[in-house]
């Protein structure tokens, strides 16, 4: 089945930090460019940061630059984002999502593929 | 980075009529590639999101036919020539930045009469 399932969400302190997963099935992993949105309840969605088929580009949102970082195990069909110096303001539910992009050929299909989301939670 | 502006903000529509949604970029969505990188999702209540439209205009696979968009380089509109029941949800536009940030709208909440 093709899916995507985020995990690694929870209760953490202001400061803290956590790590989230994003677990690939069905589908070619190495081939696609992912996103990470996330959702405050009852709010609209934000988008959190990108990252290239090979992991080699990544871009990120100014409120989280320099404290999230995005990475991937290609060989592990994972995709992570890696949550440092957390402030009350990130908590939310966290999405992945696949981009459909192409690198090879330009084209692009849209964010076809979300995960059920994780929530995060933090405060003290 | 890019402003995404959606209108309305809620949308109350009857069974059977059409409804317009638009959103407007800060600056142009047009890539040197001709495409406008802008999409349009639904989150269904309790749902994640779901791709209606991308590059401004086409049908995602399994998307109905009332569902189309249209426009170009910073006014974009979605929209559905007959709402069902089904269709009942938050409707956001987003700009995917090809090597800079992606932005969503603010949503636009569809509600059935």
């Amino acid at each position: 089945e093709v899916q995507l399932v985020e995990s690694g969400g929870g209760l953490v302190q202001p400061g803290g930090c956590l790590r989230l997963s994003c677990a690939a099935s069905g589908f070619t992993f190495s081939n696609f460019w992912f996103h990470w949105v996330r959702q405050v309840p009852g709010k609209g969605l934000v988008w959190v940061s990108r990252i290239s088929s090979d992991g080699s580009h990544t871009t990120y949102t100014d409120s989280v630059e320099g404290r999230f970082t995005v990475s991937r195990d290609n060989a592990k069909n994972t995709l992570f984002l890696h949550m440092n110096s957390l402030r009350d303001e990130d908590t939310a539910v966290y999405y992945c999502a696949r981009d459909s992009y192409l690198e090879t050929s330009g084209s692009y299909y849209g964010l076809d593929l979300w995960g059920q989301g994780t929530t995060v939670t933090v405060s003290s | 980075d890019i402003v995404m502006t959606q209108s309305p903000l809620s949308l109350p529509v009857a069974p059977g009529e059409p409804a317009s949604i638009s959103c407007r970029s800060s600056q142009s969505l047009l890539h040197s590639s001709g495409f406008d990188y802008l999409d349009w999702y639904l989150q269904k209540p309790g749902q994640s999101p779901q791709l209606l439209i991308f590059l401004g205009s086409n049908r995602a696979s399994g998307v109905p036919e009332r569902f189309s968009g249209s426009g170009s380089a910073t006014n974009f509109t979605l929209r559905i020539s007959r709402v069902e029941a089904e269709d009942v949800g938050v409707y956001y536009c987003m700009h995917v930045g090809q090597s800079r940030p992606s932005t969503f709208g603010q949503g636009t909440k569809l509600q059935i009469k």
